[in-house]
């Protein structure tokens, strides 16, 4: 099946740092990428959804500016989380898809964010 | 609005059969998924489906009734690594996934 990374898989990181994430699909070309927040015990909620060459479709109440997203290329996206603070601690999930197959979407193995 | 009921936990023993229902109400509907989820892990692909029936895949089937807003997901000899939340999620007329919480499985020897 196709696969999907991300990196890092861990960071820790100090309050009001940013940190960004790289979601690539590596072996097709995902014109789509979603991202993803998780916290414990709860269910996915979407964030945004990324694609390539334009701008990202952010979901009610995340704010674009502290989520920024970049979908460069067909096999990269980014998720810059900037000033972060103890309360952005979270898993943090991309998923990408194939451009003309609607419904299957491809998960990453997710990013754990802890903010000190 | 959009809503995803399951039970939030299950427990069932080494060897057995469970059932895990999902009822759903979407705007619009292109396919049920289900997804496997360990503790820290991202989610894991198990079945789909678009059409009224059961998919069957190994130790795993899927049910889906749409006219009900419903679907399951039966795992038989069930074993250890089964302990998961397994996640119903049906995508909407925009072809996004709609999530719950999910169900989380304890397997007990």
């Amino acid at each position: 099946g196709a696969v999907v990374s991300q990196h890092p898989s861990w960071v820790i990181c100090k309050s009001g740092t940013s940190v960004k994430i790289e979601c690539r699909s590596l072996d097709f070309q995902a014109t789509t990428m979603f991202w993803y927040r998780q916290f414990p015990k709860q269910s996915l909620m979407l964030m945004a959804t990324s694609n390539e060459g334009s701008k990202a479709t952010y979901e009610q109440g995340v704010e674009k500016d502290k989520f920024l997203i970049n979908h460069a290329s067909l096999t990269l996206s980014t998720l810059t989380v900037t000033s972060a603070h103890p309360e952005d601690s979270s898993f943090y999930i991309c998923s990408a898809r194939f451009p003309r197959d609607l419904e299957t979407q491809y998960f990453g193995p997710g990013t754990r964010l802890l903010v000190l | 609005g959009q809503n995803i009921d399951q039970p939030t936990e299950m427990t069932a023993t080494e060897g057995a059969i469970v059932q895990i229902n999902c009822t759903y109400q979407t705007s619009g509907f292109n396919g049920l998924f289900w997804y496997q989820q360990h503790a820290g892990e991202a989610p894991t692909f198990l079945s789909y489906n678009v059409l009224d029936g059961l998919e069957e895949k190994g130790r795993f089937s899927s049910f889906l009734s749409r006219s009900k807003g419903y679907s399951y997901l039966l795992l038989k000899e069930l074993q250890m690594k089964d302990s998961a939340s397994y996640l119903c999620a049906p995508m909407d007329s925009n072809y996004q996934l709609i999530w719950g919480a999910g169900t989380k499985l304890i397997i007990k020897p």
